[in-house]
């Protein structure tokens, strides 16, 4: 079974100011991990993905993450966010063939 | 390239009435999948099949929503009857094969009175 879980429902952050959104899984197979974005009364998009590799992740719009396998996470950051950045964040895992979301985090950054 | 498209984009309906939702996905793009998104929420996955067959449809409630792909590319998603807590956005997502990148739709923003 698997399982994803966004620890911050909400993260307020002032505009140029760095900021981590946490994202934990569990599964009992290998996976790929995703970032989804949805901005206000859009779809959602692909921000970045780790299918193998390198465990550092560079995606659109200045974001990265770090898969670490010891400790299951999958945490996007970016040194500097935008005012443009604010929208909910979506973490994502796939095992075998199921998705499954986290329940989102939603991102406001503050001028 | 095209990307997945959805139609209608809203709809408001009175509960017991039926209502069906439509996706194209993108062309060549082997899974599709089909979320319920309800406000504040993550999408929940309510169906996914690969090609015309369906893969996983564990949280689909099957007493008032039914699927198709008939033919492997395009797919409906039917709701009958649908109830108040049916209020939701119905996402679209198509990915070349499973457990990969998903492209997603614009969404069906559905009101059920």
């Amino acid at each position: 079974a698997q399982s994803v879980t966004q620890l911050d429902s909400q993260v307020p952050v002032f505009e140029e100011a760095p900021v981590e959104l946490r994202c934990n899984y569990s599964s009992s197979v290998s996976v790929y991990l995703f970032w989804y974005v949805q901005y206000p009364n859009q779809g959602l998009q692909l921000l970045l993905k780790y299918l193998s590799g390198s465990t550092l992740v560079k995606g659109i719009n200045g974001f990265e993450a770090e898969f670490n396998k010891s400790q299951t996470s999958f945490h996007l950051r970016k040194p500097s966010v935008h005012i443009s950045d604010t929208a909910e964040y979506f973490c994502a895992v796939s095992g075998t063939y199921k998705y499954i979301f986290g329940t989102g985090t939603r991102l406001k950054v503050l001028a | 390239e095209a990307g997945v498209a959805q139609s209608p984009r809203y709809k408001i309906i009175e509960k017991r009435q039926s209502v069906a939702f439509w996706c194209n996905p993108i062309s060549g793009h082997a899974t599709l999948y089909w979320y319920q998104q309800i406000l504040g929420q993550g999408p929940k996955l309510l169906i996914q099949f690969q090609n015309n067959g369906v893969v996983d449809d564990s949280q689909l409630p099957k007493d008032r929503f039914s699927a198709e792909r008939l033919k492997g590319v395009d797919s409906t998603l039917k709701i009958q009857p649908a109830k108040l807590e049916d209020s939701a956005v119905y996402l679209c997502a198509s990915s070349p094969g499973r457990g990969e990148t998903q492209y997603f739709g614009p969404g069906t923003r559905l009101l059920v009175l």
